[in-house]
């Protein structure tokens, strides 16, 4: 059964600085999607980033990037020059079975909470 | 504006009332998805609706009943609310294609259950 894993329940950083936020998941289903949300304190849900398991290279978004490590089955969340208005609860969410997009299921992490200091 | 629209905002019941949360989307999205957020919890699939016709089960369904009525729309019941669902509840949608945009989210009902 599809598994997500968020290990760190909050987090600081500094403003300006890069921050890394964990995510260990479990699938044993070759193809799958990984995705990140921001939920901000207002309660709603910003998609940010999706990776594949068969991209070949590291999703990017703006100042959001992803490092994914198959093997370690990872898929952590780096934010780079971290801002106050990324202070929010950060989920990963899994999906199985992406090629036969038959409307999978997304399961997420417990979240973890940024706090960006100024 | 284009999205998935959750009806009502707000909600309090008292124990043993049923009542229906409503959700809607415009996007033209196969799937559609019901999930309810606890704290420290993250969120729970409750039902999820693959395609209009199909309902299926999600983590959490026991206390609930879905209808996909036709491709926009997709409703949550509550046959006799208890406490336990006090809750934050989501609906959701996607369709897949070439890009994944991700799941679109409902601005969520806040349910308490007295």
């Amino acid at each position: 059964a599809q598994k997500i894993t968020q290990t760190q329940p909050g987090m600081f950083v500094q403003e300006k600085e890069a921050v890394t936020l964990d995510c260990t998941y479990d699938t044993s289903d070759p193809s799958y999607g990984l995705f990140w949300y921001k939920q901000p304190s207002s309660g709603e849900m910003i998609f940010l980033i999706y990776q594949g398991s068969y991209d070949q290279q590291n999703a990017t978004e703006g100042r959001y990037s992803l490092n994914f490590q198959k093997a370690r089955k990872s898929a952590n969340l780096v934010i780079s020059a971290s801002q106050l208005g990324d202070s929010a609860m950060y989920f990963c969410a899994m999906r199985e079975d992406m090629i036969y997009n038959q409307g999978g299921k997304l399961i997420f992490g417990q979240g973890t909470e940024l706090s960006v200091k100024p | 504006n284009a999205g998935v629209t959750q009806t009502p905002k707000f909600q309090v019941l008292k124990t043993g009332q049923s009542m229906t949360l409503q959700c809607a989307q415009d996007m033209n999205h196969n799937s559609m998805y019901w999930y309810r957020q606890d704290p420290g919890m993250g969120l729970r699939l409750i039902y999820y609706s693959a395609s209009e016709g199909t309902t299926d089960k999600g983590e959490v369904p026991n206390g609930y009943n879905v209808s996909r009525l036709n491709k926009r729309e997709f409703s949550l019941r509550l046959e006799s609310a208890a406490p336990s669902q006090t809750s934050v509840y989501f609906c959701a949608s996607i369709s897949l294609g070439q890009r994944i945009y991700g799941y679109t989210f409902g601005s969520g009902t806040r349910l308490t259950v007295v």
